[in-house]
């Protein structure tokens, strides 16, 4: 059975420091990858969406980067940390059938990122 | 662009109690519906997936519809459980920028009293 993980559950982080989320998929190949954020009273924003290696999109301009070195994991990065950027982050991933139309979706446990 | 509203934001009822939580959606161009569930401080657990093409799904006591036409989803939760507390959130799949991506409503926090 296809499984996500997403790590670390939380974080403490000083405003200009870096950051780096991981998430992997296990039990699946080439899964289209999401990056969301969640802040109170805003619901889910799709930050990076990933189809395969190396081939990532953003939805909104921000303070944040995505990576995909390899066909199962997903880094969420930053090099300067705003006080901005604290929320919670999932990471998810869903199948493809057919060209365009993607399957269910599954979501990790996400990362609450405090910046201080 | 996709938007999706949930109705009510928030909702408390008795233990017991059938409840019917809806979703809308701006586009009716989706590939399909998704319900999940999020408990405090916790990730999302997918409840149902319905298809573009079908009309509804059940799971247990869930039950979830879809009318594309009119942009409408409801779920509903028969002889509700203190254990369903929790926010729910839909879902809508459709075409982004030549890729499928997923776009929510702000979820209904509903609340299971014993």
């Amino acid at each position: 059975s296809q499984t996500i993980h997403q790590w670390p559950a939380t974080l403490v982080q000083p405003v200009g420091s870096p950051l780096s989320l991981e998430c992997t998929v296990e039990g699946t190949s080439n899964p289209n990858l999401y990056w969301y954020r969640q802040a109170a009273g805003r619901g889910l924003q799709l930050l990076f969406y990933s189809v395969g290696i190396g081939q990532i999109s953003s939805e909104v301009p921000q303070n944040l980067s995505a990576s995909r070195p390899q066909d199962r994991q997903f880094i969420l990065s930053s090099k300067k940390l705003l006080l901005s950027d604290s929320g919670f982050y999932l990471c998810a991933w869903a199948g493809m059938t057919g060209k365009h139309r993607n399957t269910e979706a599954f979501f990790g446990q996400g990362t609450r990122l405090t910046v201080v | 662009k996709q938007e999706v509203t949930q109705i009510p934001a928030a909702l408390s009822v008795p233990e017991g109690e059938n409840l019917v939580l809806n979703c809308s959606f701006t586009d009716s161009a989706i590939y399909n519906l998704q319900w999940f569930r999020q408990d405090p401080g916790k990730g999302l657990t997918s409840l149902l997936l319905i298809q573009s093409s079908q009309r509804e799904q059940t799971s247990g006591r869930l039950n979830a519809s879809l009318d594309k036409s009119s942009g409408r989803s409801t779920l509903y939760i028969a002889a509700s459980q203190p254990g369903d507390s929790a926010t729910y959130l839909c879902a809508a799949s459709g075409m982004n920028s030549g890729y499928s991506t997923l776009t929510f409503g702000k979820g209904t926090m509903l609340l299971v009293s014993p």
